[in-house]
């Protein structure tokens, strides 16, 4: 099993709404990413999980909360976000200290802030 | 922290043609990945070089990280290979992978 599975696919939510994000991965990877991308823009990292601790925080804000509840599972709850919130947000995993640290994506979920 | 810069920005090719995607990062890399990025938004892994050669069917790529540049090699271009081309490197003692600004490909039929 290669993948990483991202639910949901698509999301609408309004500036008041409470919401998640979930990914899983069953490769055996202790490493878990954020990623934002922007239309027409590069991904930019978010967060790091490094054996389910916090690794990197690249200045998020506080309205996005990543938990990591095991080493298999990756998620990104969200609270109050703004229009420009509006993005691909895309989660990674790779091996830890091996060497082949390849990043494989999910297929994202579009979040829509109105 | 690292700067990865990919050239050319857009890439126009017909069916069949051969092409050489270019990076160049600012520092030492241990980890230099190349990703195809389909029109669907799916982030697919094509190569991990942090150093050398690889060939995957009419793909290649080559990092010479003495001298901070990697190239992708498309060969006999196909419709399906449009999409976006990233580079993404990340430097010893971290988890910080820094992608590139892309390269954007369409082949014409």
């Amino acid at each position: 099993d290669t993948e990483v599975t991202q639910t949901p696919k698509h999301l609408v939510m309004g500036m008041t709404n409470k919401k998640s994000l979930k990914c899983e991965q069953h490769m055996g990877h202790r490493a878990m990413y954020w990623y934002k991308q922007k239309a027409k823009k590069p991904p930019e990292l978010m967060f790091v999980y490094s054996y389910e601790k916090l690794s990197i925080n690249e200045s998020v804000p506080s309205r996005f909360s990543p938990e990591c509840p095991n080493s298999s599972l990756l998620n990104l709850h969200l609270h109050a976000l703004q229009p420009e919130d509006s993005a691909l947000y895309l989660c990674a995993s790779s091996q830890v200290g091996s060497t082949n640290e390849k990043l494989f994506f999910g297929s994202g979920t579009q979040l829509s802030v109105l | 922290g690292i700067q990865v810069e990919q050239s050319p920005p857009d890439l126009i090719l017909q069916e069949g043609a051969n092409s050489t995607l270019r990076c160049n990062f600012s520092d030492s890399v241990n980890n230099l990945q190349w990703f195809h990025q389909n029109p669907w938004g799916q982030l697919i892994n094509l190569f991990y070089i942090p150093s050398g050669t690889k060939q995957n069917g009419r793909l290649s790529a080559t990092t010479v990280a003495t001298e901070r540049y990697s190239l992708l090699y498309i060969s006999s271009s196909q419709t399906t290979d449009s999409g976006v081309y990233f580079c993404a490197a990340r430097n010893t003692g971290g988890f910080k992978t820094i992608f590139g600004a892309g390269t954007r490909l369409f082949v014409k039929a």
